[in-house]
């Protein structure tokens, strides 16, 4: 089965703090994602990376950078967390032949203090 | 992408068959239409997904309209496992990005 995994469930971190979110995927896939869920506006894309070093800005990427120094593993950034990120985000990966399925990880959720 | 309506909530007793609909009148010729599933405190889970025709698997079927403006998401029998938030999501040429949208939330009664 796919792995996706995410380095933590859940994070506190304080206003002005750089934040890293770690997501790696065991099916050797060149696509990953990264969400954030917020309750009444769905899943929102904020980067997304095609191959290694590739990124890709989504729908929201302002206040957020990644990093894919390897295929297995894509990270997310908050350079200085804002309360405004406290969301849930969640990473995602798949095959690249185009409309494949999504396999997602479990999630972190991360509060802004 | 095209966009997706579905029901905010609906409610099954367990053991019961479910049917999920979702219209998408909006959508392309070359647009599939994927299901993915959120259970409470994960991340969303593939369930089933087709083109034109209907589709079966372990977890689902998919009933696609002839018109492919509308399709429905059948559990055959409801467990209370199967309680979760249940999304539709037209996936075309723009590739594998996701746009999910409100969802359904299926509430399963014992």
């Amino acid at each position: 089965d796919v792995k996706v995994t995410q380095s933590s469930r859940y994070l506190v971190k304080r206003t002005g703090e750089k934040v890293f979110l770690e997501c790696v995927q065991d099916m050797d896939h060149e696509n990953m994602f990264w969400y954030r869920q917020d309750p009444g506006l769905g899943l929102r894309l904020i980067y997304f990376s095609y191959d290694v070093k590739m990124k890709e800005k989504g729908d929201i990427p302002e206040g957020y950078s990644v990093s894919r120094e390897k295929k297995e593993r894509f990270s997310l950034i908050l350079e200085s967390a804002s309360t405004n990120q406290t969301s849930m985000y969640l990473c995602a990966s798949s095959s690249p032949r185009g409309r494949e399925t999504q396999y997602f990880g479990p999630g972190t959720r991360l509060l802004v203090l | 992408d095209a966009k997706t309506t579905q029901p905010n909530s609906m409610e099954s007793n367990e053991e019961e068959p479910v049917h999920l609909p979702c219209n998408h009148s909006t959508i392309s010729g070359t647009d599939y239409i994927h299901w993915y599933r959120q259970l409470p405190s994960q991340g969303p889970e593939y369930v089933i997904h087709g083109l034109t025709s209907n589709v079966n698997n372990r977890m689902a079927s998919l009933a696609i309209a002839e018109d492919r403006k509308s399709s429905t998401l059948i559990l055959h029998r409801a467990t209370l496992r199967d309680a979760a938030v249940y999304y539709c999501i037209l996936i075309g040429n723009a590739g594998n990005m996701l746009t999910f949208g409100g969802g359904t939330r299926l509430m399963v009664k014992p």
